[in-house]
């Protein structure tokens, strides 16, 4: 199975907040990341956060960080029909860089 | 600023046909490279990745070979396409050194028939 697990869909209505979860297993990772995927697009870098940080803020993105737990959350403000997209959590392996993927989250953001 | 892209978009390839997907980075120098594969509805699986010129580390067997020619230049091939080979392909890459974020280009849309 997957080192990096996701719930695979969630369904969230317009300006209501959406939260993406995430579990990992590598206690040794220093960066964990979030990425969103539009449909037939690449890979598109939302956000980062070091190991020793609990949160962090980006204008409408938070991320929370339970080291002890190996949790990690996206939550995304006023969710907008743009927000439509796979998220997907990784986790840094290795010191080059390597990255573990989750399944990746579909968002689906409804009227 | 940096860029990367990858060629071509899409492809529809026999089997047995060759492949080759190539990938170029501009803005930077000595990048770690990647490929990676996505299969429909799955996550990302790491195919190969390269920390210099000519030095390339596959991670899983399989049907495909990846070169580096040149710094900033990455090429993935086939000499036979099988079915299973079908899938979204990206490339990536990182500044050199430990622990920096992997930036990914547009993809490659790859189906054989």
């Amino acid at each position: 199975g997957e080192d990096v697990e996701q719930s695979l869909f969630l369904s969230v209505r317009e300006g209501d907040s959406s939260v993406i979860n995430c579990t990992y297993t590598d206690s040794s990772s220093t960066y964990l990341y979030w990425y969103k995927q539009e449909p037939g697009a690449g890979l598109q870098l939302l956000t980062y956060i070091f190991s020793n940080m609990d949160m962090k803020q980006d204008q409408r993105l938070t991320v929370l960080l339970n080291k002890k737990d190996k949790h990690l959350s996206l939550r995304i403000a006023d969710t907008q029909t743009g927000d439509s997209a796979i998220y997907f959590c990784a986790e840094s392996i290795n010191s080059w860089g390597k990255l573990q993927f989750g399944a990746g989250t579909q968002v689906v953001v409804t009227p | 600023s940096q860029t990367i892209h990858q060629w071509p978009a899409t492809l529809v390839q026999p089997v047995g046909s060759p492949l080759s997907l190539e990938c170029t980075v501009e803005g930077t120098s000595n990048p770690n490279l990647y490929w990676y594969r996505q299969a429909a509805g799955r996550g990302l699986q790491l195919l190969f990745y390269s920390v210099g010129i000519g030095q390339i580390s596959s991670e899983v067997p399989q049907n495909l070979s990846a070169s580096r020619p040149q710094d900033r230049q990455f090429i993935l091939s086939s000499k036979k396409l099988l079915l299973s080979d079908s899938g979204f392909y990206l490339c990536a890459w990182s500044p050199h050194g430990p622990g920096n974020t992997i930036y990914f280009g547009e993809g490659s849309w790859l189906t054989v028939v």
